[in-house]
C-alpha cells in the first residue's frame, strides 16, 4: 500500500506561538508532498507544494514567512505555522504522490492534524 | 481559472437507492479524475480514479468520465448508511505538476 502519516493528529497551541507538524510516507519515497488546509464545510485549499532538495512552491495567498516548509528526506515533510493565531485554528492534511502506482497523479493523504490555536 | 464543479447538495437517498454524484470540470487539458470520499473530522480517502472515457466499475462504485463533455459522475448503487459522507471530485491538469483541483464536495446522506 501507499500509507501517508502525520504526527501530531491534534494539537492546542496558545497565540504566538509555533507549530510544527510532520508528514511521513511510510513504505514509499516521496519527493513531492502537498500541504492543505480545510476550514468547517469546506473544501481542501492547496497550500504549498513541498520538494524534497528544494524550495516549496506556495499558493497565491499563503504566506511563505508564515508557513515554513523543510522536506528533509524522500520520507518527511514538515510544516511549521510560525507565530500562531486564533486565525490559523484549522485542518490540516498532507498528500503524496506514489511513483510505484499506475498513476503518478494518484496521492494518498495523511490523516490530518486538527490544530487549535487559543 | 482551472476549476472543478460539482452538483450541489446536501443529496439525501434512501437505503439501498443509487446515488448519483456529478462534476463538471473546465479545462479539456485533464489527466486524471478521481473521486474521494471524506467523513466528518478525517481526511480524503480515495475511492475511485478514472483516465479514459467511459465507465469503471469497483464493486458498488461507478465513474463514468466523458471528456467531451468534460463531465464525470459517480454512482454507488445500493447505497449504505455507511457510505454517509462528503464526496470530493478532484481533477489532475496536464502541467499541474501533479496538483489536485478539488470540487467543493457534494454531502450525502444515505436514510435508513
Amino acid at each position: 500500500g501507499a500509507v501517508v502519516s502525520q504526527h501530531p493528529s491534534r494539537v492546542i497551541c496558545k497565540s504566538g506561538t509555533s507549530v510544527k507538524i510532520e508528514c511521513r510516507s511510510l513504505d514509499f519515497q516521496a519527493t513531492t508532498m502537498f500541504w492543505y488546509r480545510q476550514f468547517p464545510k469546506q473544501s481542501l485549499m492547496l497550500m504549498a507544494t513541498s520538494n524534497e532538495g528544494s524550495k516549496a512552491t506556495y499558493e497565491q495567498g499563503v504566506e511563505k514567512d508564515k508557513f515554513l516548509i523543510n522536506h528533509a528526506s524522500l520520507t518527511l515533510s514538515t510544516l511549521t505555522v510560525t507565530s500562531a493565531h486564533p486565525e490559523d485554528s484549522s485542518f490540516y492534511i498532507c498528500s503524496a504522490p506514489n511513483r510505484g502506482t499506475r498513476d503518478y497523479n494518484e496521492q494518498f493523504f495523511g490523516p490530518g492534524t486538527r490544530l487549535t490555536v487559543l | 481559472q482551472k476549476e472543478v464543479e460539482q452538483n450541489s447538495g446536501p443529496l439525501s437517498v434512501p437505503e439501498g437507492a443509487i446515488a448519483s454524484l456529478n462534476c463538471t470540470y473546465s479545462d479539456r487539458v485533464s489527466q486524471s479524475f478521481f473521486w474521494y470520499r471524506q467523513y466528518s473530522g478525517k481526511s480524503p480517502e480515495l475511492i475511485m480514479s478514472i483516465y479514459s472515457n467511459g465507465d469503471k466499475e469497483d464493486g458498488r462504485f461507478t465513474a463514468q468520465l466523458n471528456k467531451a463533455s468534460q463531465y464525470v459522475s459517480l454512482l454507488i448503487r445500493d447505497s449504505q448508511p455507511s457510505d454517509s459522507a462528503t464526496y470530493l471530485c478532484a481533477v489532475v491538469y496536464s502541467g499541474s505538476a501533479r496538483q489536485l483541483t478539488f470540487g467543493s464536495g457534494t454531502q450525502l446522506t444515505v436514510l435508513p
